[in-house]
């Protein structure tokens, strides 16, 4: 049972690089989103969706992007890669029609911009 | 705007002692609040609550819900050094499907 996969789970940018850091999940969650965490910043949501078309912007959406082609799968594209993007990135899903509001996170990517 | 506090930020006891890790939220539309534990890697979930005064518990770990203060507290009783993570509280925001967190607590337990 894999659960929500994360690849790569380090990876080091160059600034101005982009690159696609990939989610994907089995357990037929209906949401998926993507959340970056920072020392003293907690968990901040960067977009997320609620279905396979349907994405919407979190509260630090700037420089990245998203789309929702399948169920299973939520891509997150850094467009240009700036030193203030390095983190460490969780992929998180769940289920909306089941009455828990319990997320599974994948084992995150830690990123590097220099 | 919806807003998780939790608080202390940081706490650091020695083993066999009990603490008591908060959280208060302001959300509209409130359904939910939820624990999770965070080691090295991804957090993990605890618990999650709806209803006020109805206690969760896992082993040593409980959590109460007080919807009319709008908080939460999570006990940890007789810790030990496994115990030594971040703890993060999130809750729904109001009218939409995200999760909100509050930036965690960090707990450190030494032998």
């Amino acid at each position: 049972n894999a659960g929500v996969t994360q690849t790569p789970k380090f990876q080091v940018l160059k600034t101005g690089q982009s690159m696609t850091l990939q989610c994907a999940q089995d357990m037929n969650h209906e949401y998926m989103s993507w959340y970056r965490q920072d020392p003293g910043m907690g968990l901040r949501l960067i977009h997320y969706s609620v279905g396979a078309g349907i994405t919407d912007q979190g509260e630090v959406p700037n420089g990245y992007n998203v789309s929702r082609s399948t169920t299973e799968d939520f891509p997150l594209r850094l467009l240009s890669a700036a030193p203030s993007q390095t983190s460490v990135y969780f992929c998180a899903s769940r289920f909306l029609t089941t009455g828990t509001d319990e997320a599974f996170f994948g084992q995150g990517t830690r990123l590097t911009v220099v | 705007e919806d807003k998780v506090v939790q608080s202390p930020l940081s706490l650091v006891v020695h083993e066999g002692d009990t603490v008591t890790l908060n959280c208060s939220y302001e959300v509209t539309n409130f359904r939910s609040l939820l624990w999770y534990k965070q080691e090295k890697k991804a957090p993990t979930f605890l618990f999650m609550l709806t209803s006020s005064g109805i206690e969760k518990k896992s082993g040593r770990l409980s959590s109460i819900l007080d919807k009319k203060e709008l908080f939460s507290i999570l006990n940890i009783t007789a810790t030990q050094t496994g115990d030594s993570a971040v703890y993060l509280c999130a809750v729904p925001k109001g009218g939409s499907e995200k999760l909100v967190f509050g930036k965690g607590t960090k707990l450190t337990v030494n032998p």
